[in-house]
């Protein structure tokens, strides 16, 4: 069965300090693809990246990467030297080449960064 | 400007009134889906559509139904709200299936009396 786990439901950080959140997956598929988005408090659902399975490279845009590790089924999201404007929810998802229909969320991490 | 609308933005409405929430695409997209947002449970999918009037159930359809009669439009209908509906529902489209990128619409805060 699929399922995605996000495990810190809050994290609280002062800015300019890095910050990671976690994403554990369960799939039995071989091909899927993995996001990640972003609520920030006004509410909408921001696309932030999607990344296949067979794709293991780490992936850096400004001060966000993304560390894809099949062994662990982990694709953990880290901030580097946040900003009070990435306080937000942020949603792990998963989605099954066999399984086109949907996405599976995580229950989401809400991160909260102070001044 | 690429985007998917959603109408209303915020409803309340009482129970047993038969409500529709309005979706729409510009970007030609086959795939649209709707989802709902509940506090400690994430986003969960209630339906979904591969293209003109086909349509399926996700994982919470209840209470729900669905119509897909042009490629833009993707209405979520509650026939006899009830409170347990209350929520902050989404409608999503991507170009072809659900492992495309999916774009959000900017949601429906819904409130059953």
């Amino acid at each position: 069965a699929q399922k995605v786990t996000q495990a810190q439901t809050e994290i609280s950080v002062v800015e300019k300090e890095d910050v990671t959140l976690d994403c554990v997956y369960e799939t039995r598929d071989t091909t899927y693809y993995l996001f990640w988005y972003k609520q920030p408090p006004s509410g909408e659902l921001v696309f932030l990246i999607r990344r296949n399975s067979f794709d293991e490279q780490n992936e850096i845009s400004g001060r966000y990467s993304w560390n894809f590790q099949k062994s662990t089924s982990s694709f953990n999201f880290t901030i580097t030297a946040s900003q009070v404007v990435d306080s937000a929810v942020y949603f792990c998802a998963l989605s099954e080449v066999y399984n086109t229909d949907k996405l599976i969320f995580g229950t989401g991490t809400r991160l909260q960064v102070f001044p | 400007e690429a985007q998917v609308t959603q109408n209303p933005r915020y409803l309340i409405t009482v129970t047993g009134k038969k409500l529709t929430v309005t979706c729409s695409q510009n970007m030609n997209h086959e795939y649209m889906s709707w989802y709902r947002q509940d506090p400690g449970l994430g986003l969960r999918q209630i339906y979904y559509s591969m293209n003109v009037e086909v349509t399926d159930k996700g994982d919470v359809p209840e209470g729900y139904k669905v119509s897909r009669k042009e490629k833009r439009n993707f209405p979520l209908i509650l026939e006899s709200p009830s409170p347990n509906q209350t929520s902050l529902y989404f409608c999503a489209s991507s170009p072809k299936t659900g492992t495309d990128t999916q774009y959000f619409g900017p949601g429906t805060r819904l409130t059953v009396l």
